[in-house]
């Protein structure tokens, strides 16, 4: 069973730069897992970020970014804003028939 | 613009069955995988199931596979989630989605429909 995972929180100070891994429990993450983020304001549903590992969805400012790191895929905040505070969970293609979420990674922003 | 709205939630009793829906509109759907998602109450999201453009290929979570049932009529631009042995676990909101086959991920989420299983 593929198991993603991502921390549970993290945090940025307004203005400063933050990196969201996701990986997994076994093995490395690539490419070919296409990663796609979405953030999530409570009460809303999610957004899409990033998907294809590192393309920004349209209308995602340019301050969002994503790539791989190490063995990971990772979403970067740069210039972090106090309204990207929320919720970002990554997915991984797993096959054709599964996608795997993470846990997701709570940010704050202070 | 793209609209997803789903529709159907409620309370339902542990073991009972529910039928959620979802409109769509404002793009062609035939051409589109369409996804089931949900979140229970105060945790993460889970993919549940998709379904590729004609209906014929189907794939769902584990947690799912033979209680819940995919489907799409193309007629009425509509997604369906049958479900059935309800679990106080499945207590979510339910949100549909457009899967986009190129890069597989989505695009377009509606707003969710929430199910609650509670006696």
């Amino acid at each position: 069973q593929t198991v993603v995972t991502q921390e549970p929180a993290s945090s940025v100070s307004p203005g400063g730069t933050v990196t969201l891994t996701c990986g997994l429990t076994s093995g490395s993450v690539s490419t070919s897992h296409l990663a796609s983020w979405y953030q999530q304001t409570p009460g809303q549903a999610p957004r899409t970020v990033i998907y294809g590992t590192s393309r920004r969805s349209s209308g995602v400012p340019d301050r969002f970014s994503g790539a791989i790191l190490g063995n990971k895929a990772a979403l970067t905040i740069t210039g972090a804003q106090a309204d990207d505070e929320c919720d970002y969970y990554c997915v991984l293609f797993v096959d054709p028939g599964t996608r795997v979420f993470g846990g997701g990674t709570k940010l704050t922003v202070l | 613009e793209v609209q997803l709205v789903e529709s159907g939630g409620g309370l339902v009793q542990p073991g009972g069955s529910l039928r959620l829906s979802c409109a769509a509109s404002e793009f062609s759907f035939t051409t589109y995988w369409m996804t089931w998602l949900r979140q229970a109450p105060g945790k993460g999201l889970e993919w549940l199931a998709h379904i590729n453009q004609d209906g014929r290929a189907e794939y769902y979570v584990d947690s799912v596979k033979g209680r819940f049932t995919i489907s799409r009529d193309n007629a009425k631009n509509s997604l369906f989630l049958q479900m059935s042995s309800l679990r106080a676990e499945d207590t979510a909101i339910y949100y549909c989605a457009r899967s986009e086959a190129d890069f597989h991920y989505w695009s377009y989420w509606g707003q969710g429909t929430l199910v609650t299983v509670s006696s």
